[in-house]
């Protein structure tokens, strides 16, 4: 098993475009979730989604789209880029929800000029 | 908002010391899980603690769970130069997890 992969590993975006990061996992879990990571603030929930066809807004969410057409799949997409995106996303899965463990990937570290 | 908050911020050992890192958190919580982080890469589960529990071992580490006081504690024990990473607890709701700021734990050797 890959267990979680995201794709693109670094990424540079000039205010304003658009992205789309992905996250897919092999393991079929029913429960994927995306993190961003900014220095000093620990992990904060961007959107979550508890199986294909579900999601929901996590604490921040503004400024990113997420859709789960597939149990595999979960991609963020950040619709305007701004400055402020600037930071390290991680994506996440489990079996079935929050109170297991969880999988992380490797992240995706962004910059947005 | 940061549920969980570890405490201290950042830790120096020598190897072979013993390394405890703190989590308070504020409200009544189904589990708490301890999480490491090596610098770059992702996040890694160490030990999940149910409510009912008051205390879990997974080699040379230990963690306890006083509800009544809202905390956890993570004990690792002889620690090595590979345990050099931050370490995260997070708090389970019965909603998506909700991780504190983390603890930089640096083992000089």
């Amino acid at each position: 098993n890959a267990g979680v992969t995201q794709t693109p590993k670094f990424q540079v975006l000039k205010t304003g475009q658009s992205m789309t990061l992905q996250c897919a996992q092999d393991m079929n879990h029913e429960y994927m979730s995306w993190y961003r990571q900014d220095p000093g603030m620990g992990l904060r929930l961007i959107h979550y989604s508890v199986g294909a066809g579900i999601t929901d807004q996590g604490e921040v969410p503004n400024g990113y789209n997420v859709s789960r057409s597939t149990t595999e799949d979960f991609p963020l997409r950040l619709l305007s880029a701004a400055p402020s995106q600037t930071s390290v996303y991680f994506c996440a899965s489990s079996y079935s929800g929050s109170q297991e463990t969880q999988y992380f990937g490797p992240g995706t570290r962004l910059l947005v000029l | 908002s940061q549920q969980g908050e570890e405490d201290p911020q950042a830790l120096s050992i020598q190897e072979g010391e013993n390394a405890t890192m703190n989590c308070s958190y504020k409200t009544s919580i189904n589990n708490l899980q301890w999480y490491r982080q090596n610098s770059g890469r992702g996040l890694v589960h160490l030990i999940l603690i149910r409510s009912n529990e008051r205390e879990k071992h997974s080699g040379r580490l230990r963690v306890t769970l006083d509800t009544s006081k809202k905390s956890s504690s993570l004990l690792i024990t002889a620690s090595r130069a590979a345990d050099t990473a931050s370490y995260f607890c997070a708090t389970d709701l019965g909603t998506p997890l909700v991780f504190g700021k983390g603890t930089r734990l640096s083992v000089i050797a």
